[in-house]
């Protein structure tokens, strides 16, 4: 079963404006990962955020995490129109008889940004 | 710009028949992971490699999927026979190391008539 649940599982708003998704997880994590994926295509690693950090950022992304609720959000500042597509949280555990991190992606944000 | 490459792209094929996708992922990347994605169940691990060894593939139909890692430069998925229900894109992304990204390809389009 999927780890992380995401939400809203769609978001549409106007450019310029910020988006906000949030994505809960169940067990414990090493580090958890936002990627995005356009249609059609594969996905793209966007940020990473290790369990120990509560907050990180990367140009126009915010990511923060939460341990004690489990969840975490990604927040595109000034979205632009070129920022529609689908976000996925990804956490990475690690693997009972490996120790080795198993990368779980959550159900995903459908977002579209109107011009 | 180093990326995951995955052939075929499309397929269609009829129910019964093998099919069998590859990756060859990004040089020097020790780890490769086989994910399925469709409309109801998202993404889905199958399977993930680590220096060519299986580590994980509870995440696969057993009776018909099977995964293998030949050398270090290809990976493949094999399905066989395969039915309309595994219709969906197949994904293979490579990793260094724990604690990163990891690079995904642009995903093997399958469909089972």
């Amino acid at each position: 079963s999927q780890q992380g649940e995401e939400d809203p599982q769609a978001l549409s708003i106007q450019e310029g404006e910020n988006a906000t998704m949030n994505c809960s997880y169940k067990t414990s994590i090493n580090n958890l990962q936002w990627y995005r994926q356009n249609s059609g295509r594969g996905l793209v690693h966007l940020i990473l955020i290790r369990s120990n950090e509560r907050e990180k950022h990367s140009g126009r992304l915010r990511v923060t995490l939460d341990t004690s609720k489990k969840s975490s959000s990604l927040l595109i500042t000034a979205s632009r129109a070129a920022d529609t597509a689908s976000y996925f949280c990804a956490t990475a555990h690690s693997a009972p008889r490996t120790g080795f991190q198993k990368l779980v992606f959550g159900t995903g944000t459908r977002l579209l940004v109107s011009p | 710009d180093a990326r995951v490459t995955q052939t075929p792209r499309h397929k269609v094929t009829e129910m019964g028949q093998e099919v069998t996708m590859r990756c060859q992922p990004i040089l020097g990347h020790n780890t490769v992971f086989w994910y399925r994605q469709t409309m109801m169940q998202g993404l889905e691990l199958l399977a993930y490699f680590r220096n060519r060894a299986p580590l994980d593939d509870s995440g696969m139909p057993k009776d018909r999927f099977s995964a293998e890692m030949p050398d270090a430069t290809l990976a493949t998925l094999k399905i066989q026979p395969s039915e309309p229900r595994d219709s969906a894109v197949y994904f293979c992304a490579s990793g260094l190391a724990q604690g990163q990204g990891i690079g995904f390809g642009e995903g093997s389009w399958l469909t089972v008539v």
